[in-house]
């Protein structure tokens, strides 16, 4: 149980478009939802917060208006690169928070590896 | 915020033993994870440490000192298939988890 289904896996964009990433719980209702910025070698980094109905948390540095968040239900939530750089190039994860959730670890999807040309 | 440091890379023999160790600094906690990540995929999740002492799993274990502020995740009975980055990752209050930089684990024949 408890699956997180992330599309696509790679997407390859010229600079200047836009490209949304799809994060969905298969079976499960995730009231929260945390996307993250992964470069090569390098740790995962949050870049924001999002919680269903709501706008979402975005952390220090990460510009909202470039990545657009949207989670309008419970098992879904987006993520938009608005006008794509090449130093947007990178492996982006979402995870997903259960209700309730105590001991049980966050629910990774399999990720996106963007590549800006 | 979060301080998570971890050593950069090991290397050790299949069959052996070797112990990654992470300190923390940590202005709310709520949890220590250690995650594994083979290169191009998503983390997988490896063990949970809330409380002090050793959580066994297999052939895996992990040890959390929160008073230390220090977790290790030692694996036993290395094999070939071992060889991934390892996180050791930090949850707050409000289930952010913040990564160290991840250990990067060379297994050799």
């Amino acid at each position: 149980g408890a699956v997180v289904s992330q599309h696509p896996s790679r997407v390859i964009c010229k600079s200047g478009t836009s490209v949304k990433i799809e994060c969905r719980s298969l079976d499960f209702q995730a009231t929260t939802m945390f996307w993250y910025r992964q470069f090569p070698k390098q740790s995962l980094m949050l870049m924001a917060t999002s919680n269903e109905g709501s706008k979402a948390t975005y952390e220090q540095g990460v510009e909202k208006d470039k990545f657009l968040i949207n989670h309008a239900s419970l098992t879904l939530s987006t993520l938009t690169v608005t006008s794509a750089h090449p130093e947007d190039s990178s492996f982006y994860i979402c995870s997903a928070k259960t209700p309730g959730q105590g001991s049980e670890p966050l629910h990774f999807g399999n990720g996106t590896r963007l590549t800006v040309t | 915020g979060q301080n998570i440091d971890q050593p950069t890379e090991m290397t050790a023999t299949e069959g052996a033993i070797v112990q990654i160790n992470c300190t923390y600094q940590t202005s709310g906690f709520n949890g220590l994870f250690w995650y594994q990540q083979h290169a191009g995929e998503a983390p997988t999740f490896l063990s949970y440490n809330v409380l002090d002492g050793l959580e066994e799993k297999g052939r895996f274990s992990s040890f959390l000192s929160r008073s230390k502020g220090y977790s290790y995740l030692l694996l036993k009975e290395l094999q070939m298939k071992d060889s991934a980055s390892y996180l050791c990752a930090v949850r707050d209050g409000d289930y952010k988890l913040s990564f160290g930089a991840g250990t990067t684990v060379t297994v050799r024949a």
